[in-house]
């Protein structure tokens, strides 16, 4: 089975960075997806790791390190709109290769 | 856009009924899921398609059934609500390389 772990809570002030970590545990792995969330929304999908390395959109970057079953997500300049929870998701190989097994997720509180 | 579109915001079933949720999504995809979502659970996987009357079952599928009749429409049936199934349900879609898009999800209460 699959199992992923990563903070309950960060909290951190407007215009900071803030780094959200996930480790992971999985009998198959193809990538590392992360998804935020405003209260009362749907997930949004942020950036895929497929590959070792980092990845930049914007103000986020995520980074994967398969040796280590590790990732995390970089959110740079932080805002107040930041404020939302933050899931980590791994995908497995699981039927045709696109499950993804969701994390517990960390709820992001952005101060001024 | 992809648009993912859900049957009911928010729905109230009495205990022992069948409960329909149905989802559809506009772009074609190949890859169908429903999830639910728990406070301090995250989203957990009960059931996903990859193709047309093709199912999988995810990491909690006990209670639930679906059907995948056409390639847009994913539906996710409750056989007999029980009061443990009050949750958050999202339907999702995706083509590939792990980028999922999600329904607004449906607030199902069992009373």
């Amino acid at each position: 089975g699959q199992s992923l772990e990563q903070p309950s809570e960060v909290t951190a002030v407007e215009g900071a960075i803030v780094q959200i970590n996930c480790t992971y545990q999985t009998s198959g792995f193809y990538g590392l997806s992360w998804y935020q969330q405003h209260d009362g929304g749907a997930p949004t999908f942020l950036s895929y790791n497929g590959l070792d390395g980092l990845e930049e959109t914007g103000r986020f970057s995520s980074f994967l390190s398969r040796s280590d079953s590790y990732g995390y997500l970089l959110l740079q300049e932080l805002q107040m709109k930041d404020s939302a929870s933050y899931f980590c998701a791994v995908r497995d190989g699981g039927g045709g290769g696109n499950k993804l097994t969701f994390g517990t997720g960390t709820q992001l509180k952005v101060e001024l | 856009d992809v648009k993912v579109t859900q049957s009911s915001r928010y729905l109230v079933k009495r205990t022992g009924e069948k409960v329909f949720l149905e989802c559809v999504q506009d772009m074609d995809h190949e890859n169908m899921f429903w999830y639910r979502q728990d406070p301090g659970l995250g989203l957990r996987l009960i059931y996903f398609s990859y193709d047309v009357k093709m199912k999988e079952k995810g990491d909690i599928p006990e209670g639930y059934s679906v059907s995948r009749e056409k390639k847009e429409r994913f539906s996710l049936i409750l056989e007999s609500a029980s009061t443990n199934q009050t949750s958050m349900y999202l339907c999702a879609s995706s083509y590939t390389s792990g980028r999922l898009y999600f329904g607004p999800g449906t607030r199902l209460t069992v009373t």
